[in-house]
């Protein structure tokens, strides 16, 4: 089946860091892609979405700046978390979108977990 | 805007027991998906309802979407231990294809 791939799964890092994290689908084309955040004990939040070519498109609240989104190709899509605080600190996750199966469910990467020191 | 409200937001029931949680939402909805996510794991897909009234089945999962495409619910019968975990509803925020995450319910068993 349709596998997405993110990476890295776990960052611990000191305050001040940009971190960038990757979403990859594997064997399908993704025009669209979405990330998401969940905080302990929360559901998941969507943060923003990629579109593949052109600038993502964010949530109400979510730091444009802050959370900087490139979607270069139809496979992948990267998030920067960029000068990054303890309270950045929560479960990010992404998805995508078979563009050759619209109909269908997003497919989930296994998130990363990004600790801010 | 839209939003999907789901209840309860924990449960907690001995090994055996039957489980159950409620989506609503305000207005129709396309589709209603639901996800597993284990402690410490990733949100894990279930399965997608998009028909009114429809009842889908996996082994002690029992799915449902009501007639009115407004609200949804998923049954465990006779838990396990291996149903512990959180449980999502999603659902597209209308004419966009990002979804909506309900708060989720967290299962709890005890054997």
């Amino acid at each position: 089946g349709a596998v997405v791939s993110q990476h890295p799964s776990w960052v611990i890092c000191k305050s001040g860091t940009s971190v960038k994290i990757e979403c990859r689908s594997l064997d399908f084309q993704a025009t669209t892609m979405f990330w998401y955040r969940q905080f302990p004990k929360q559901s998941l939040m969507l943060m923003a979405t990629s579109n593949e070519g052109s600038k993502a498109t964010y949530e109400q609240g979510v730091e444009k700046d802050k959370f900087l989104i490139n979607h270069a190709s139809l496979t992948l899509s990267t998030l920067t978390v960029t000068s990054a605080h303890p309270e950045d600190s929560s479960f990010y996750i992404c998805s995508a979108r078979d563009q050759g199966a619209p109909n269908q469910p997003q497919h989930f990467g296994d998130g990363t977990r990004l600790s801010i020191l | 805007g839209q939003q999907v409200m789901q209840i309860p937001q924990y449960q907690h029931v001995q090994e055996g027991e039957d489980f159950t949680t409620y989506c609503n939402s305000s207005t129709t909805l396309s589709n209603i998906q639901w996800y597993k996510q284990r402690p410490g794991g990733h949100p894990v897909f279930l399965i997608q309802l998009v028909k009114s009234g429809e009842v889908k089945k996996q082994k002690r999962l029992t799915f449902q979407f009501g007639e009115a495409k407004k609200n949804s619910s998923l049954h465990i019968t006779a838990t396990q231990t291996t149903d512990v975990g959180t449980y999502f509803c999603a659902a597209p925020i209308q004419g966009a294809q990002k979804l909506v995450f309900g708060q989720g319910t967290r299962l709890t068993i005890n054997p």
